[in-house]
C-alpha cells in the first residue's frame, strides 16, 4: 500500500462547479499535511497547508481527518485557470522527509 | 529574488555516460531536496540536506546516483553510470522550513 494515496482522475467539471479531492495517508504519526498545485510541465507549488481546525483560502478549503487519515481538498466555482493536477503531501515525525501522492487531475470546462 | 534555479533544463545523453544536475537553492533556505518524477512513480524524493549536510539518502535508488553539497548554494545530483529507466525530470527544492520551492526541472533522456 502506497503511503499516499490520492484519486489520480481526470475529473472534468464545467466552470463554476464544485469539486472535492481526498487523500488518504498511512501513517499515523504524520505531522503535517499539504496540498500543491502542478501546471502541465511545471514545477509543483504550495497551494496550502492543512491545519487541524480545518482552513480556507478564497475558493479553496482544506480539511484533515486524523482518526480516519485523509485530507481534503474542496474547490467552489471553479474556473478555467483551476485545471491543473492537485498534488497531497505528508510530513512525517522526526525529520523534514516529504512523500507526494501521485496527484489528481483536474480539468475545468467552459 | 530569484527562486531555485537548475541547470540544464534538459539534457539528453546516451546510455552509460555520466549526467551531472545542478541545483542553487534560494539563498537562505536551510533545506536542500531532490527529487525525481516520472508518470509511473510520480514525485520521489531521492535525497535532502540540511545546513550543507545529507539527512536522509534512503530514495536514492541505487549506487549509480550521488548527491553532494559542498556549499550553501550549490548542490549536484550525479548518475554514473546512467541507463536509460533514469529518463525523468528532477526537480530540486529548498526550504526555510515547512513550504518547499521548487526549480523548474531538469528533464532528462537517457538513450
Amino acid at each position: 500500500r502506497k503511503e499516499v494515496e490520492q484519486d489520480p482522475g481526470p475529473f472534468n467539471v464545467p466552470e463554476g462547479a464544485t469539486v472535492a479531492f481526498n487523500c488518504t495517508y498511512s501513517n499515523s504519526a504524520s505531522q503535517s499535511f499539504f496540498w500543491y498545485r502542478q501546471d502541465c510541465r511545471k514545477e509543483p507549488k504550495l497551494l496550502m497547508s492543512v491545519y487541524s481546525s480545518g482552513n480556507e483560502d478564497g475558493r479553496f478549503t482544506a480539511q484533515l481527518n486524523r482518526a480516519s487519515q485523509y485530507i481534503s481538498l474542496l474547490i467552489r466555482d471553479s474556473k478555467l485557470s483551476d485545471s491543473a493536477t492537485y498534488l497531497c503531501v505528508v510530513k512525517n515525525t522526526g525529520g523534514f522527509k516529504t512523500i507526494f501522492g501521485a496527484g489528481t487531475r483536474l480539468f475545468v470546462k467552459a | 529574488d530569484a527562486g531555485v534555479i537548475q541547470s540544464p533544463r534538459h539534457e539528453v545523453t546516451e546510455m552509460g555516460q555520466e549526467v551531472t544536475l545542478r541545483c542553487k537553492p534560494i539563498s537562505g533556505h536551510d533545506y536542500l531536496f531532490w527529487y525525481r518524477q516520472t508518470m509511473m512513480r510520480g514525485l520521489e524524493l531521492l535525497i535532502y540536506f540540511n545546513n550543507n549536510v545529507p539527512i536522509d539518502d534512503s530514495g536514492m535508488p541505487e549506487d549509480r546516483f550521488s548527491a553532494k553539497m559542498p556549499n550553501a548554494s550549490f548542490s549536484t545530483l550525479k548518475i554514473q553510470p546512467s541507463e536509460p529507466r533514469d529518463s525523468a525530470v528532477y526537480f530540486c527544492a529548498s526550504s526555510p522550513a515547512q513550504t518547499q520551492y521548487f526549480g523548474p526541472g531538469t528533464r532528462l533522456t537517457v538513450l
